[in-house]
């Protein structure tokens, strides 16, 4: 039962690059999303998903794109980097059964 | 709108020493909610989480913290501080679909 994971744990990007970012769950959670933390602001939601094949967007939303075609898998896409997306990206998923969020590891992305 | 105010940014506090870490939150009904704990360069840890029935709830590492409805709040306490205990600090409120974190309490212990 590896929990929550995410990959890769680091990268760096050039202004203007495309990535996806992975996020997968063991655990049969319907519930998952993506945060990213940046010092002195907490985590602030950028979208989230309440089953496979649904997304919608939380807080922070512009310059991300989101899919969940499977339900272990949360997918988070930048589609043209800037370096305001410089972050730590966090991926959770929610357990009914035991109320809290599970995280993953963190993702730290630089964009130059 | 939801929102979460940890008025701390940064608390400094002797070992040994009892601490309080305030939560205030804005929300239309009783949320969920979660105090993690973050050391440097890592994800975070769940302390205790409140979502009904007794309004003290005890978590692990000896901390507590308390839900009151009145005052909107969710104040993490702890008896005694340890040198471990530096890191910092982040409460979470809201509804399953869409969490709401506050900006952190960093702590520091000082001998």
């Amino acid at each position: 039962n590896a929990g929550v994971t995410q990959t890769p744990k680091f990268r760096v990007l050039k202004t203007g690059q495309s990535m996806t970012l992975l996020c997968a769950q063991d655990m049969n959670h319907e519930y998952m999303y993506w945060y990213r933390q940046d010092p002195g602001m907490g985590l602030r939601l950028i979208h989230y998903s309440v089953g496979e094949g649904t997304t919608a967007k939380g807080e922070v939303p512009d310059g991300y794109n989101v899919s969940r075609l499977k339900k272990q898998n949360f997918l988070l896409g930048l589609e043209s980097a800037a370096p305001s997306q410089t972050s730590v990206y966090f991926c959770a998923s929610w357990g009914t059964s035991s109320n809290e969020q599970f995280f993953g590891p963190g993702t730290r992305l630089t964009v130059l | 709108a939801q929102s979460v105010t940890q008025p701390d940014i940064h608390i400094t506090v002797s070992e040994g020493a009892s601490l309080e870490l305030r939560c205030n939150y804005s929300y239309g009904a009783t949320p969920y909610l979660f105090w993690y704990v973050q050391s440097p360069g890592q994800g975070l840890q769940l302390l205790l989480k409140y979502f009904s029935g007794d309004t003290l709830v005890q978590g692990i590492k000896g901390f507590e913290a308390e839900f009151k409805r009145s005052q909107s709040s969710f104040n993490l306490r702890k008896p005694s501080v340890h040198w471990s205990d530096a890191a910092e600090y982040f409460c979470a409120v809201g509804p399953v679909s869409q969490f709401y974190f506050g900006t952190g309490t960093s702590l520091t212990v000082i001998p």
